[in-house]
């Protein structure tokens, strides 16, 4: 099974920063990454897919970078809103299997 | 409005079953791979199986197989999960979510259900 390890688990930040959280897959899994922020009591959101594809609405501050076994998510300029924990996901098609990070909690 | 609405939670003894159902609107069933997540009180996201779009082919977590079943009715515009033998570490929200048509991010995701196992 393909692991993915996430850091960091948790993150301090403050409006304006930017951030970057990395997700590093035990074996080579190309581009078959994806992230998602969930905020509490709510379910996931689809940001990227496809390690660097932004999803339709999602603002241009939220990126993606990396193949392979390197992936790394970056938000620009910390907004207010971005608070929340980001999970990276991968997965193989043959079968379809996923697997998710630990997640990164950002906090104040 | 496309939705995914699921039902079918509750508090259930060890050792006890649940089917848990995801009725979807505002989309075609029939086109779209489907699959559940779960989390635990205070844990990360925990994928726990899939469904393509006929009900052909499914597949699971590793830890998860032999207790749960997935399965489709697109006609009725339903996804469930059937789920057995449960066990304390099965407490968690429930999550069914769709596989976006264009990639493998799960694009559209409900709200949960709850699903307590305890004695």
């Amino acid at each position: 099974d393909i692991q993915m390890t996430q850091s960091p688990s948790s993150l301090s930040v403050s409006v304006g920063d930017r951030v970057t959280i990395t997700c590093q897959a035990s074996q080579d899994i190309s581009n078959y990454l994806n992230w998602y922020q969930q905020k509490p009591g709510n379910a996931p959101k689809l940001l990227i897919y496809e390690a660097v594809n932004l999803e339709t609405g999602v603002p241009s501050r939220f990126s993606g970078s990396g193949s392979g076994t390197e992936f790394t998510f970056t938000i620009s300029s910390l907004q207010p809103e971005d608070i929340a924990t980001y999970y990276c996901q991968q997965y193989d098609n043959l079968p379809s299997m996923y697997t998710f990070g630990q997640g990164t909690k950002l906090e104040i | 409005e496309v939705q995914l609405v699921e039902s079918g939670g509750g508090l259930v003894q060890p050792g006890g079953s649940l089917r848990l159902s995801c009725a979807v609107s505002g989309f075609t069933l029939s086109s779209y791979e489907m699959t559940w997540v779960r989390q635990a009180p205070g844990k990360g996201l925990e994928w726990v199986s899939y469904i393509s779009t006929s009900g052909s082919s499914m597949t699971y977590a590793d830890s998860l197989k032999g207790r749960f079943t997935i399965s489709r009715d697109n006609a009725k515009n339903s996804v469930y999960l059937q789920v057995n033998s449960l066990r304390a570490e099965d407490t968690a929200v429930y999550y069914c979510a769709r596989v976006a048509d264009t990639n493998d991010g799960f694009d559209i995701w409900g709200q949960g259900t709850m699903v307590t196992v305890s004695s």
